[in-house]
């Protein structure tokens, strides 16, 4: 069965600093990775997703990630954070075989320091 | 991109009765939509995958008594929860693929979700 681990609850960044959210996956072909974000009693966005190919992919919002099959990992960055993406974000991995069905992570709030 | 629709995005309603979410998409076509229940602070959690004109796939855990899902057209497929309780109030999220669009097939576009309240 396909799992996702977001090891950081919560985030705390100060305003233009760098982030980056950590998202572990098990699953066991290619994985199909999405990041998303929401905010509070927002439905969820889309950030940026991977599917093949080039293994960094870049985002809305100034956004990238950076898939590592080594390591199982799918880390979202940002080189400078502002005020505005404070809000909860997700990992996720979807199985194409299994009606494309996606597993969420347990999800990572950041908050964003003036 | 794809766009989803839920309607209504906010709905309290008494114990005991029973609630209808919609979920559509709005510019393409779509066999299978998937409800997802998230509660407060928490992840999104898979009920079940609806499947348009056969019986919807249920989760492990998922009562489908309580949960019932009907997919009447390749843009529409509804959620009732039945005899609902103060534990049902919850945000429920339903997303749909654009089973069109082979490049992005595995790519869901979620609705704004559904603010359910059971006094």
């Amino acid at each position: 069965a396909q799992s996702v681990t977001q090891p950081d609850i919560h985030i705390t960044v100060s305003e233009g600093a760098s982030l980056e959210l950590r998202c572990n996956y098990s699953y066991g072909a290619t994985p199909y990775l999405f990041w998303y974000v929401q905010s509070p009693g927002q439905g969820l966005q889309l950030l940026l997703k991977y599917f093949s190919g080039d293994t960094l992919v870049q985002g809305i919002k100034g956004f990238e990630a950076e898939f590592k099959r080594s390591q199982s990992s799918f880390n979202l960055r940002k080189p400078s954070v502002h005020w505005s993406d404070a809000a909860e974000y997700f990992c996720a991995v979807a199985s194409g075989g299994d009606a494309g069905k996606s597993t969420f992570g347990d999800g990572t709030t950041l908050t964003v320091k003036p | 991109g794809a766009v989803v629709s839920q309607h209504p995005s906010r709905v309290i309603c008494k114990s005991g009765t029973s609630v209808k979410i919609e979920c559509r998409s709005l510019d393409f076509q779509a066999t299978t939509m998937f409800w997802y229940r998230q509660f407060p602070k928490k992840s999104l959690m898979l009920m079940a995958t609806s499947n348009e004109g056969s019986k919807a796939t249920y989760e492990q855990g998922v009562e489908k008594d309580k949960f019932l899902i009907n997919h009447a057209s390749l843009t529409l497929s509804t959620l009732t929860v039945t005899s609902a309780h103060p534990e049902d109030s919850s945000f429920y999220i339903c997303s749909a693929r654009d089973e069109q669009d082979v490049t992005n097939y595995n790519e869901q576009f979620f609705g704004p979700g559904t603010r359910l309240t059971v006094l």
